[in-house]
């Protein structure tokens, strides 16, 4: 079974900083992985697919990278809305999340 | 629109049953694999279900298999669970997620406000 780990725990950061939230993988699954967002009190919502590529409707400063085992989501310049907790997945398997907040 | 809305949550004692459902609106619910997904009070996302476009294939984690059926009405585009001999470990926030064609867990979107499950005597 693949375990994803999800780095940092917490990432606390001014707005308008890039944030760099870190998802690895126990084994390679090439760009198998996907991206959400869980805003407080919120149902998660889909922000990346396939490593690389944006849900619709999800803002430009959103970006995913990564293959193989190692994968990064990035926010080019962080906004107040923006707080929330990250998680990646992969099939049935989800990371245990990022939580990002406003510092 | 597309939206899921997901009804029958509530509090029940340990071992008593439940079941949850989810009306699809806005996209033919006959046309993407549907899944359950739960988060525990203060926790992460636990995939729970998954069932084909044509209920065909169905996939339960562990820990829920024997217990839990997941099943849909393609002419109502209706998702539902039937959750038996529940337990505490089983209290959570359910899911309801539209996935691809096939069970695989990919692309999970839209996802439903949740239905609140508690297992508590």
């Amino acid at each position: 079974e693949i375990v994803l780990t999800q780095s940092p725990a917490t990432l606390s950061l001014s707005p308008g900083e890039r944030a760099t939230l870190s998802c690895r993988a126990s084994q390679s699954i090439s760009t198998y992985l996907a991206w959400y967002q869980q805003k407080p009190g919120q149902a998660p919502r889909l922000l990346i697919y396939d490593a690389s590529n944006r849900a619709t409707g999800i803002p430009a400063r959103f970006s995913g990278s990564g293959s193989g085992t190692d994968f990064t989501l990035t926010i080019s310049r962080l906004e107040p809305e923006d707080i929330a907790v990250y998680y990646c997945q992969q099939r049935s398997t989800f990371g245990g999340g990022t939580k990002v907040e406003i510092k | 629109q597309v939206q899921l809305v997901e009804s029958g949550g509530g509090v029940v004692q340990p071992g008593r049953s439940l079941r949850l459902s989810c009306v699809a609106s806005g996209f033919a619910l006959n046309g993407y694999g549907m899944h359950w997904v739960r988060q525990a009070p203060g926790k992460g996302l636990e995939w729970v279900a998954a069932i084909s476009y044509d209920a065909t294939n169905k996939y339960y984690i562990d820990s829920v298999k024997g217990r839990f059926t997941i099943s849909r009405n393609n002419s109502e585009d209706t998702l539902f669970l039937q959750m038996n001999t529940l337990r505490p470990d089983d209290t959570a926030v359910y899911y309801c997620v539209r996935g691809g064609f096939g069970v695989i867990p990919e692309r999970l979107d839209p996802w439903g406000q949740g239905a609140l499950v508690t297992v508590s005597s």
